[in-house]
């Protein structure tokens, strides 16, 4: 069964660091990208970047590109998505997902607070 | 980046109706259109990929078609848990984009 289970919910302040996981099992994680979207509060879906397991290739949304940094480990077959100083304007839930063309799996969000 | 254009932004309807959710890209996405729904406090699902397929699992009620510009997404028969709001998104380009989202309601 393929599955995408995120890090749980994370309450920060303005200026901290962050790193939130999306641990993949039932498939080959080398043979599928993984995306993150971000939902702000009572807002739609924004496409933040997508990344290539197999090589760690990345592409961000320009919108979010500076601002996040999208990894891998394969060996524990685990994304991330990280923010090296968090802004209030960060606070959203964030989803991982599986694919580049087509989202077909997707993580159950991780809500990240961040306080000013 | 493509904008995505979704109408109507919300919808009043009653179980058992037939809905058309319709979609406009700023520049021709080809057939990389994919419709997702999703319910509130959940993470969104896929319904129908590359414009009209079928994601495994999902009922027969939902359909897919357009291309270029325009698609639209049908639910013929609309059933109660069908009451969400709906996503269109392109990945014909990077930055992949979303449209604003279609919230059905009951009516």
């Amino acid at each position: 069964e393929v599955q995408l289970v995120q890090s749980g919910a994370e309450v920060k302040k303005a200026g901290e660091s962050l790193k939130i996981s999306c641990k993949v099992s039932g498939y080959s994680f080398i043979r599928y990208w993984i995306g993150w979207v971000r939902q702000m509060p009572g807002k739609g879906l924004e496409w933040m970047g997508i990344i290539n397991p197999g090589d760690s290739d990345t592409r961000y949304n320009p919108s979010f590109q500076g601002q996040v940094t999208i990894s891998v480990d394969k060996s524990i077959t685990t994304a991330f998505l990280q923010w090296s100083s968090l802004k209030a304007s960060d606070t959203a839930m964030y989803y991982c997902a599986r694919g580049e063309i087509t989202f077909d799996y997707w993580g159950q969000g991780t809500l990240v607070t961040v306080s000013s | 980046d493509i904008q995505m254009t979704q109408s109507p932004s919300s919808l009043s309807t009653s179980v058992g109706d037939r809905v058309t959710i319709t979609c406009r890209a700023s520049q021709s996405v080809s057939s990389y259109l994919n419709w997702y729904q999703q319910k509130p406090g959940k993470a969104p699902k896929v319904l129908i990929y590359a414009t009209s397929s079928l994601q495994s699992g999902v009922p027969s009620r939902f359909s897919g078609s357009g291309s270029g510009t325009d698609f639209t997404l049908t639910i013929s028969n609309l059933q109660p848990e069908d009451f969400a709001t709906y996503y269109c998104h392109q990945s014909y380009r990077k930055p992949n984009t979303f449209g604003q989202g279609t919230k059905l309601e009951i009516k």
